[in-house]
């Protein structure tokens, strides 16, 4: 099993650009999830989903989109990238929405210039 | 709202010289306390969960404990590659996912 990727993980955007980050897993997960870690900051949540066709917003939604069209996969799209985005992103994955043990990712470290 | 502080922000040991961080937390209807270990440019891995008070669970020289109010993660007879941050998080039922604190940055001097 690879566990949960993400791709990539370096990116930089100038403001106003828009992208998409790739998160997928391979261990039938049901619950995925979005952080944003920030220096001085714990990580935050962003969205989340607890199944195929089902997403919902965390504490930091606003900026990002979010779908969620098969188990495996879950990206998530800035439409607008500004420069408060820039961070490093975490995808976490479980095996059901009451299975607190998360996995993550390896991160992807975004800068908005 | 759910809040978790860390302390100390920072701690520097020798190899061997046992230590303890410390997860403070406020939350209503915790359902489970987790320990995760971060290594520079590094998801979070997944160290311990613990659901309730009195509960204790040890892996190699780490041991992670609850009470209600807080958890402590021992660290015993550190070796250098103990080096990371240590972060703590929370989840109350019904919650979207974890509350995080901001972590201990662990150093292990050889």
């Amino acid at each position: 099993n690879a566990g949960v990727t993400q791709t990539p993980k370096f990116q930089v955007l100038k403001t106003g650009q828009s992208m998409t980050l790739q998160c997928a897993q391979d261990m039938n997960h049901e619950y995925m999830s979005w952080y944003r870690q920030d220096p001085g900051m714990g990580l935050r949540l962003i969205h989340y989903s607890v199944g195929a066709g089902i997403t919902d917003q965390g504490e930091v939604p606003n900026g990002y989109n979010v779908s969620r069209s098969t188990t495996e996969d879950f990206p998530l799209r800035l439409l607008s990238a500004a420069p408060s985005q820039t961070s490093v992103y975490f995808c976490a994955s479980s095996y059901s929405p009451t299975s607190y043990e998360q996995y993550f990712g390896p991160g992807t470290r975004l800068t908005v210039t | 709202e759910d809040q978790v502080t860390q302390s100390p922000e920072a701690l520097r040991l020798q190899e061997g010289e046992s230590s303890s961080l410390n997860c403070s937390y406020t939350v209503s209807g915790l359902r489970g306390l987790f320990w995760y270990r971060q290594d520079p440019g590094k998801g979070p891995e997944f160290l311990f969960t613990l659901y309730s008070a009195g509960e204790e669970k040890e892996k190699e020289r780490l041991k992670a404990t609850l009470t209600k109010k807080e958890s402590f993660l021992h660290i015993t007879a550190p070796k250098p590659e103990d080096s990371a941050t240590y972060l703590c998080a929370v989840i109350r039922g019904g919650a979207d996912g974890l509350t995080f604190g901001k972590g201990t940055h662990l150093i292990i001097q050889p």
